[in-house]
């Protein structure tokens, strides 16, 4: 299965600021999406991104907020944008391994963990 | 309501035991059904995956899904310190494509030796 490298593993960062969280894929795929998982939360999906077009949000979620890049078939980034104490979380990117099934699942990187003070 | 319903436990067992981890859901679309474990500090792995009522077996664990009721489980038998993680249940709507997953929150699980 694909391997996702994820970075940073962690951050603080100063309300008021943004970062930009990468995600690299060891393979080619189609889909990448990125979640959200706040402490003692489920995983909430943030957006999908497909290369070559604008990433697609969930509800709760706006581009100004969290931009997103796809500019190849094996990358993304996920900028939080303007944080607040409130952003603090975990930013997860998985990627469809596009078998078309889902009996292969989702791949997962290991995850930035973010802290806003 | 939440889609998906998991308890978050903490759950502590004895090493040897039987686990069971439940989730229900309310959205009778869902048609895929899976299991991931998150260990601490790391991304979730996929663990089993079904799309039918009844169980799937594969070494320790067992999934079971009973659509009528919207409940799923897992069994993990003669429990080991290294399943200690975080489970977590995910579903998706039928279709092709890549499918949006909605997870439950996660059960903590400790196996204790």
């Amino acid at each position: 299965s694909a391997v996702i490298s994820q970075k940073p593993s962690r951050d603080i960062c100063q309300r008021g600021t943004s970062l930009t969280i990468q995600c690299q894929v060891d393979s080619q795929v189609t889909m990448m999406f990125w979640y959200r998982q706040q402490p003692g939360q489920s995983l909430t999906l943030i957006a999908t991104a497909n290369q070559g077009s604008e990433a697609t949000y969930e509800s709760g979620f706006v581009i100004d907020k969290f931009p997103i890049s796809r500019p190849n078939l094996t990358f993304s980034t996920l900028t939080v944008s303007n944080m607040s104490p409130e952003d603090s979380s975990i930013y997860l990117c998985s990627a469809d391994l596009g078998t078309g099934g889902l009996e292969l699942g989702y791949t997962f990187g290991s995850g930035t963990r973010l802290t806003v003070v | 309501q939440k889609e998906v319903e998991q308890d978050p436990g903490p759950l502590s067992v004895p090493e040897g035991a039987i686990v069971s981890l439940n989730c229900t859901y309310s959205n009778s679309a869902f048609q895929y059904f899976m299991w991931y474990r998150q260990y601490s500090r790391k991304g979730p792995e996929l663990l089993m995956y079904t799309y039918s009522s009844g169980n799937k077996e594969d070494g320790r664990f067992t999934a079971q899904v009973d659509k009528s009721s919207k409940y799923i489980s897992l069994f993990i038998r003669d429990s080991q310190p290294s399943d200690s993680a975080t489970y977590l249940c995910a579903m998706a709507l039928m279709g092709g494509g890549a499918q949006k997953l909605v997870f439950g929150q996660g059960t903590r699980l400790t196996i204790n030796p």
